[in-house]
C-alpha cells in the first residue's frame, strides 16, 4: 500500500508566480489535511477536506491561497500570486477516518522556494 | 484555543543512554488525543507514539514511553537505550477527540535531538 504521495518535492517560484502542490492520498483514505511548516518552526494546520468538501479552512491566509480535493484525482493546494514569505514545506496528510482510527499519515512535503 | 509548549529547542544525549523531551499543552477539552512525531533530516513525519487522554496508562512502543499527566497537562517522550538513527526533531502534537472538534493537528515548535556516539 503506497504511502501519501505528494508532488512535486521541491517548487521554485518567482513572485507573482503560481504554485500549485499536489497530494495524493493513501488508498481507501477520503480525508486530507494540509500543513505548512515555515523555517524553524513546527508544522501549522491550513486546511482539512474531503471529497468535494472542504471541512476546516481555519488555518488557510483569506487571500491567494485556495485548496480542492475532487471526486477524482488529487488534493490540490494553489497559492497565487507567490510572496517570499510563502517559502516553507507544505504536508499533507491523509486519514480514513473510520471508527477507532485517528491517526494522519504525512506526504513527504513539497518545499516551495520563492524568488 | 488549543496550544502545545516544548521549551526545550535542543537537546543531546549519548548513545545508550535516556532521554526525555517535555511537552505541555492547554485544553479545556476532556476527550482527545496526544502524538510525538519524529522529523528526520528527509523531513518526512513519522508517527513515534499516541495517547489517547481517557487512557490512564501510559503508551508504549519499543524503547519509546510516554509520562502522561492529564491534570498537569504534560506528555513527555523518553527515548530508552538511544541510538544514532533517533536524532532528528521531534514534535509534540495535540488532537481534539469529542464529536464536532476539529480534526486538526495542533504542533508544537519541536526540539532537535542530538545523539552523541
Amino acid at each position: 500500500n503506497a504511502g501519501v504521495m505528494q508532488n512535486p518535492r521541491h517548487l521554485v517560484r518567482r513572485r507573482g508566480q503560481e504554485a500549485r502542490l499536489r497530494c495524493s492520498p493513501m488508498k481507501g483514505h477520503s480525508h486530507v489535511y494540509w500543513y505548512r511548516q515555515l523555517p524553524e518552526e513546527g508544522l501549522k494546520f491550513m486546511v482539512y477536506l474531503q471529497k468535494e468538501n472542504i471541512i476546516d479552512e481555519s488555518g488557510m491566509p483569506k487571500e491567494r491561497f485556495s485548496a480542492e480535493f475532487p471526486k477524482e484525482g488529487p488534493s490540490i493546494l494553489r497559492i497565487q500570486q507567490v510572496v517570499r514569505g510563502d517559502s516553507a514545506a507544505y504536508f499533507c496528510a491523509s486519514s480514513p477516518r473510520l471508527a477507532g482510527h485517528n491517526e494522519q499519515f504525512f506526504g513527504p512535503g513539497t518545499r516551495l522556494t520563492v524568488l | 484555543a488549543q496550544t502545545v509548549t516544548q521549551s526545550q529547542p535542543e537537546m543531546s544525549v549519548q548513545e545508550a543512554e535516556t532521554v526525555t523531551l517535555s511537552c505541555t499543552y492547554d485544553t479545556s477539552e476532556s476527550d482527545y488525543y496526544l502524538f510525538w512525531y519524529k522529523q528526520p533530516p528527509s523531513r518526512q513525519m513519522i508517527l513515534v507514539i499516541r495517547q489517547e487522554a481517557y487512557k490512564q496508562q501510559n503508551a508504549t512502543e519499543n524503547r519509546f514511553s510516554v509520562n502522561f499527566q492529564k491534570a498537569a497537562k504534560s506528555f513527555s517522550l523518553k527515548i530508552s537505550d538511544s541510538q544514532l538513527g533517533d536524532a532528528a526533531m521531534y514534535f509534540c502534537a495535540y488532537r481534539s477527540a469529542g464529536q464536532g472538534g476539529s480534526e486538526k493537528l495542533v504542533f508544537g515548535k519541536g526540539m532537535k535531538l542530538t545523539v552523541n556516539p
